[in-house]
């Protein structure tokens, strides 16, 4: 079956420094995979994806994330954080052609402080 | 263009009672999903409507969950009789065709006391 790890609950960080959100799927199958936010009070929000192609996957807001097929990961990474930043992080992965049903992480909770 | 909206945004009950949780997605969207998020867990898939048909739900936990789409627009979700383990956030979610991206509306924090 499949299933999603995000092993860090929460992420504290000083504003301006990289951060580097961990994602880890098992799955028996190819798979999609995703990334969404969740600002306070509002819905989840497409960071960013892969279906198919390279690797290196850019989102919107400066996000960028990278697959990895043999470390079956998807980590999310920034260069420099905003306050804004702050927010709760999930990943995501669904098989794409069988089905839309996404399985989801716990969540990332990121802190950004100044 | 609007979103997906969810209502009511909160929705306090005792165990026992009836609650019913209502989404409209947005206008054009045949599919349709719920979502729900027990706290501190993971967000889990409960079913997924294109139009007015269930096209899978796999994700819904047992018999006390009744979910309709009539007309293939707005979608209801009824919990009847609610347990204290319904306590959670329920989301939903629509696209425009299969595999395109899901939009996600702020959901509904259902208490159950």
């Amino acid at each position: 079956a499949q299933s999603v790890t995000q092993l860090d609950s929460q992420v504290p960080v000083f504003e301006e420094a990289p951060v580097e959100l961990r994602c880890n799927y098992s799955s028996s199958v190819s798979v999609y995979l995703f990334w969404y936010v969740q600002y306070p009070n509002q819905g989840l929000q497409l960071l960013l994806k892969y279906l198919s192609g390279s690797t290196l996957v850019k989102g919107i807001n400066g996000f960028e994330a990278e697959f990895n097929k043999s470390q079956t990961s998807f980590h999310l990474r920034k260069p420099s954080v905003h306050i804004s930043d702050t927010a709760e992080y999930f990943c995501a992965v669904s098989e794409g052609r069988n089905t839309d049903k996404l399985i989801f992480g716990t969540g990332t909770r990121l802190q950004v402080f100044p | 263009e609007a979103g997906v909206t969810q209502f009511p945004s909160h929705s306090v009950i005792e165990k026992g009672q009836t609650v019913t949780l209502r989404c409209d997605p947005i206008s054009g969207h045949d599919n349709l999903y719920w979502y729900r998020r027990v706290m501190g867990k993971e967000i889990k898939f409960l079913l997924h409507f294109v139009k007015e048909s269930k096209q899978d739900e796999s994700g819904m936990p047992n018999n006390r969950f009744l979910a309709e789409r009539t007309g293939g627009t707005y979608s209801t979700l009824k919990v009847q009789p609610a347990e204290l383990e319904d306590s959670g956030v329920y989301f939903c979610a629509s696209s425009p065709g299969r595999g395109r991206e899901q939009f996600f509306g702020p959901g509904t924090r259902l208490t159950v006391l």
